[in-house]
């Protein structure tokens, strides 16, 4: 059984704040992904990473950053917590090489994040 | 970048009905469209998916149709059961780019 993990799955934390999501996969696989999810809003992409070291940015990176340092964690990093990113952070990961079929990501349970 | 629009947000059906989800997309390069399911307090799973060179892949009760040139593709649930509610979300994307743009989501209740 694929396992993402994520370090938390409740955070409260306060208006500039540094906080770290962490995340952490068995599966060896490439890619990782981190999205927020907001009512009506769906599932929206922060960051991704396909290779270790490796980042690129998804639909709304802005506040956010990340850490990708060794193949099975990657890290969001909230530089300064704003109460706009209270939200629902949802970790994913799945296999992929180049040339190869897109595949089924998994995800973590989430972490509910409060910024107060 | 992807744009992927889901109708409806919300979808009530009687117990044994059909439900219906639609979705678009707006890059013609996507080529790739997963659906995921989300029950409450879990964690989005994938129940099927589709690649641009087919039309329509069936699994038992669900069916994903995809009509590359007007770029719409359809979740069909038949027969539909109380655990099939949940929140279901497609998705679109580029086979060798790992973005994946997902659709805002329909929350389905299916009523005994």
């Amino acid at each position: 059984d694929v396992k993402v993990t994520q370090s938390s799955r409740y955070l409260v934390k306060r208006t500039g704040e540094k906080v770290f999501l962490e995340c952490v996969q068995d599966m060896d696989h490439e890619n990782m992904f981190w999205y927020r999810q907001d009512p009506g809003l769906g599932l929206r992409l922060i960051y991704f990473s396909y290779d270790v070291k490796m980042k690129e940015k998804g639909d709304i990176p802005e506040g956010y950053s990340v850490s990708r340092e060794k193949k099975e964690r990657f890290s969001l990093i909230l530089e300064s917590a704003s109460t706009n990113q209270t939200s629902m952070y949802l970790c994913a990961s799945s296999f992929g090489q180049a040339l190869l079929l897109n595949t089924e990501a998994f995800f973590g349970q989430g972490t509910r994040l409060t910024v107060v | 970048g992807e744009n992927v629009e889901q109708h409806p947000s919300t979808l009530s059906v009687q117990e044994g009905d059909s439900a219906v989800i639609k979705c678009t997309y707006s890059d013609s390069a996507s080529n790739y469209f997963p659906w995921y399911k989300q029950e409450l307090g879990k964690r989005p799973q994938l129940i099927i998916d589709i690649r641009s060179n087919v039309g329509e892949k069936k699994d038992q009760r669900i069916a994903v149709t995809l009509n590359k040139t007007a770029k719409h593709f359809s979740l069909h649930i038949t027969e539909t059961q109380p655990e099939d509610s949940a929140v279901y979300f497609c998705a679109a994307s580029t086979i060798g780019y790992q973005k994946v743009t997902f659709g805002t989501g329909t929350k389905l209740q299916v009523i005994p």
